[in-house]
Parts: structure tokens; C-alpha cells; sequence
């Protein structure tokens, strides 16, 4: 069945640039719509965006000017960029397919922004 | 402050009926489809209900998902221990973006 993986840095300094990529293993991630969410250690989650496999893309407003996402289908892959990372970032970040995270979902990764 | 709002605790007893309350506006769930997910602790969230009503593969009939005008609503019958999670909601919004529930955490007593 399909599986996401998530992968990239787990330690960042304020004012970095965060960058993941999400796997897509076991099934085509064309056709889809893949997600990005994140959760903060003990809170909500926060949908941060999606792609298409054309490449269109939607965004959370609240970080509309510092998100880009990307796909790269020969890969089989998707990944997140999100700049001049704060403290407020620190998350757990989980990739997803589907519009608003359907099924599956990677395992996520603790990103961690720290002086 | 999330955009959906949930009861940020339910509570129940083995074998009982609970219900998990999500309300939003007509923008969102008013007018699009709502997901349930369920996060077991230390875990990655799990799809439980899709299109408002729908049961992901595998998820026990136990769990119903319904939606009417702003709000949607989980229920779960036949409460049993290792329903015990946080709960959530999601929906798309006409202003083409993804919102959340703030999360209900859900303890079986």
C-alpha cells in the first residue's frame, strides 16, 4: 500500500529556511493532491497547504508569504519550503495525501528552531 | 483560535454513545465536506470519516459522521477503551484554503 516518509532537518536556527520532502512509496503520487499540516508539541493541527501533481498549489494564509511547495514527479516526491523560520515553527510536520489530509499520512518529523 | 470549533474534552463509559460536535460557518462547512480524524497518543492522525459521512477503509461502523447546515457532528457507539484520542475535524474552505478543528480530546471513563 502507499506509504509517505517525511525527511530534512530537525534542528534549524531562527530566520532559516526549512526544507522537507515527503516520499511517496508502494503507488504513483500522480493524480493526487498531497498536504502538508503541522502540529505543535501538545496543540492543534494547522493545515499548512497542498499540491497538485501539475504543480497548483493552495496555502494556508497565515503563512501564504513564506511557504512554497513543490513537486517532483519523476521522484515521486513533494516537498515543503518554509522561510525565515521563529521559534513559533517548531512543530511536528506531517505529510499527507489528499486536499486536507486524507489517507495515508507520513509518520512526521520534529522540525525544532532553536538558537 | 482555530476555525472550526470542537469541545476541547468528551467523556464516556464503556459501551456508551458519544457524540463530537464541529462548528464552522457557511464558507467551510457550510458548504464543502468534513473529514474526521483520529490521533492516538504519540501517533500520526488517522482519516475516520470522509465527505461528511463516509467510513475511510477499515474504521468499525461504530463510527458515523453526519453534517448538517454549519455544523457536523462524530458519533461513536459502543465506547470502547482504545477509542480513547483526540478527535478532529477539517474542511475546506470557499476562500481555498484547509481548516481545522481545534481537537476534542476524548476519555473513556
Amino acid at each position: 500500500q502507499v506509504q509517505l516518509q517525511e525527511s530534512g532537518p530537525g534542528l534549524l536556527k531562527p530566520s532559516e529556511t526549512l526544507s522537507l520532502t515527503c516520499t511517496v512509496s508502494g503507488g504513483s503520487i500522480s493524480n493526487y493532491f498531497w498536504s502538508w499540516i503541522r502540529q505543535p508539541a501538545g496543540k492543534g493541527l494547522e493545515w499548512i497547504g497542498r499540491i497538485s501533481t501539475s504543480g497548483s498549489t493552495n496555502y494556508n494564509p497565515s503563512l501564504k508569504s513564506r511557504v512554497t511547495m513543490s513537486v517532483d514527479t519523476s521522484k515521486n516526491h513533494f516537498s515543503l519550503q518554509l522561510n525565515s523560520v521563529t521559534a513559533a515553527d517548531t512543530a511536528v510536520y506531517y505529510c499527507a495525501r489528499g486536499t486536507l489530509g486524507g489517507d495515508p499520512w507520513g509518520q512526521g518529523t520534529l522540525v525544532t528552531v532553536s538558537s | 483560535q482555530s476555525v472550526l470549533t470542537q469541545p476541547p474534552s468528551a467523556s464516556g463509559t464503556p459501551g456508551q454513545r458519544v457524540t463530537i460536535s464541529c462548528s464552522g460557518s457557511s464558507s467551510n462547512i457550510g458548504s464543502n465536506a468534513v473529514n474526521w480524524y483520529q490521533q492516538l497518543p504519540g501517533t500520526a492522525p488517522k482519516l475516520l470519516i470522509y465527505s461528511s459521512n463516509q467510513r475511510s477503509s477499515g474504521v468499525p461502523d461504530r463510527f458515523s459522521g453526519s453534517k448538517s447546515g454549519t455544523s457536523a457532528s462524530l458519533a461513536i457507539s459502543g465506547l470502547q477503551s482504545e477509542d480513547e484520542a483526540d478527535y478532529y475535524c477539517a474542511a475546506w474552505d470557499d476562500s481555498l484554503n484547509g481548516v481545522f478543528g481545534g481537537g476534542t480530546k476524548l476519555t473513556v471513563l
